[in-house]
């Protein structure tokens, strides 16, 4: 089955910062890559996504990449602020419909 | 907006009582997901439901655990038997269909004593 690696666990950077977090999977049959933000005690919230069919997706700060040849796919955040400070995970989705989750990566944003 | 919702948020129970979770997904949605999530760990798949058929059971998922999606609208997990193991946040997601974003409810959360 499908396999997701995540990497760093742990990331703190200074307010205005960029931040990357990068994700490997293994199932060549995955095609749809959300990320999410998952603040203390709240719901895992999806903050971008993209699919197989594109090579990198914008939003405001976000930023995703996907490199299906390498299997794997990052997350890019500029201008990082106090408030982006959350647990963000990686998941692929694909041939076993359903998603399969990285083990996150804590971002610490300092003021 | 009517996100996902789920009851209760929080539950506490003795070892060996039955619990059961309600999901209500974003309306029109098709698939229903649960996935169980640890501390510091990521949301575990346990199963799923296209319209009221369950398509898939994680092997997680033991014969003390029995999910439910009459009518192909809400959906019940029921946990029978409570472990202390089964301490965790119950997430429950769905998506318009196979391969559309998904979108988590706010969890609930259950504490076995």
């Amino acid at each position: 089955g499908e396999n997701v690696e995540q990497h760093p666990s742990t990331l703190s950077v200074q307010e205005g910062d960029s931040a990357v977090i990068k994700c490997t999977y293994s199932d060549s049959a995955s095609n749809y890559f959300p990320w999410y933000k998952q603040e203390l005690g709240k719901r895992p919230q999806l903050i971008i996504d993209i699919r197989s069919n594109v090579g990198e997706k914008k939003d405001q700060r976000i930023a995703v990449t996907l490199n299906k040849t390498a299997k794997h796919f990052s997350l890019h955040i500029t201008e990082t602020q106090p408030e982006d400070s959350a647990v963000y995970f990686c998941a692929a989705y694909g041939g076993s419909e359903k998603l399969v989750f990285g083990k996150g990566m804590k971002l610490t944003v300092n003021p | 907006d009517t996100g996902v919702s789920q009851d209760p948020r929080h539950k506490i129970t003795k070892r060996g009582q039955n619990v059961t979770f309600r999901c209500d997904p974003i309306s029109e949605h098709n698939r229903l997901y649960w996935y169980r999530q640890t501390l510091g760990q990521g949301p575990e798949f346990l199963t799923y439901f296209q319209n009221e058929a369950q398509l898939e059971k994680s092997r997680l998922l033991s014969d003390r655990f029995s999910a439910e999606r009459p009518k192909g609208s809400f959906s019940t997990l029921e946990i029978q038997r409570t472990e202390q193991g089964d301490s965790a946040m119950y997430l429950c997601a769905s998506s318009l269909d196979r391969g559309r974003s998904i979108y988590f409810g706010e969890g609930s959360w259950l504490t076995v004593v």
